[in-house]
């Protein structure tokens, strides 16, 4: 089975870069989705297919993915982007999603 | 812009069978696969499933024994089934649209959740 790894934690100062990895093997041959949850919240899509935004999700929120790392950086953090991101792929194999552990941002 | 709403029962015995519905308005039901997605207290996501309108199912090989889908499409709902529960599935449980046609599915609308609490 697929298996993706994210570190527990990340910290950053108020309008400093932050970048949240994930992790698989042969990850860029897979497209990869980020989600945004905040305390006692459903989830909130932040990038699908690698790089694309939903509307209403700022520029500042950007993603990359090759080799075995993907990595959601955002830009000019905000205290309001403390939260836990999570980073997902469809596993074609066995035909279903895998999430990654997901990653607390603390702001600092 | 697709709305989704949980119910059930918020407490379950174990051994046995976890319900759940989930209400859809604001789209189309034929141009999602409807998903279940849980979180278990301080751990991360893990995907239970999805139906298409169609009725075709795909389950997580880790829950696929105890785990089935459904969906009314006359009445906008789709329901998770989950039997032999432990304190194991305790959860919170999701709803969640995954938009159909790429293959590459990702999670568009999550319902606000519904947490589901395994007592012995």
């Amino acid at each position: 089975s697929y298996v993706l790894t994210q570190p527990p934690s990340v910290s950053v100062a108020p309008g400093e870069t932050a970048s949240i990895t994930c992790g698989g093997e042969n990850i860029g041959t897979k497209s990869v989705h980020w989600y945004q949850q905040k305390p006692g919240q459903a989830p909130v899509l932040l990038i699908y297919y690698d790089t694309d935004r939903p509307s209403g999700i700022p520029e500042r929120f950007s993603a990359s993915n090759s080799g075995n790392t993907a990595t959601l950086t955002i830009s000019r953090v905000e205290a309001g982007d403390e939260a836990d991101y999570s980073c997902q792929v469809w596993d074609s194999n066995d035909y279903h999603a895998v999430f990654g552990g997901g990653t607390k941002l603390t702001v600092l | 812009q697709v709305h989704l709403q949980e119910s059930g029962p918020g407490l379950v015995k174990s051994s046995e069978t976890l319900s759940l519905t989930c209400s859809v308005s604001g789209g189309s039901i034929s141009s999602y696969y409807w998903s279940w997605i849980r979180q278990s207290p301080g751990k991360g996501l893990e995907w239970i499933g999805f139906i298409h309108y169609t009725g075709s199912t795909n389950y997580n090989p880790s829950l696929k024994s105890r785990v089935t889908i459904s969906i009314d499409t006359s009445k906008s709902q789709f329901s998770l089934r989950l039997t032999s529960v432990t304190a194991a599935d305790t959860a919170v449980y999701y709803c969640a649209s995954a938009p159909s046609g790429s293959g590459y599915y990702y999670f568009e609308y999550w319902g606000l959740g519904t947490l589901v609490t395994v007592s012995s």
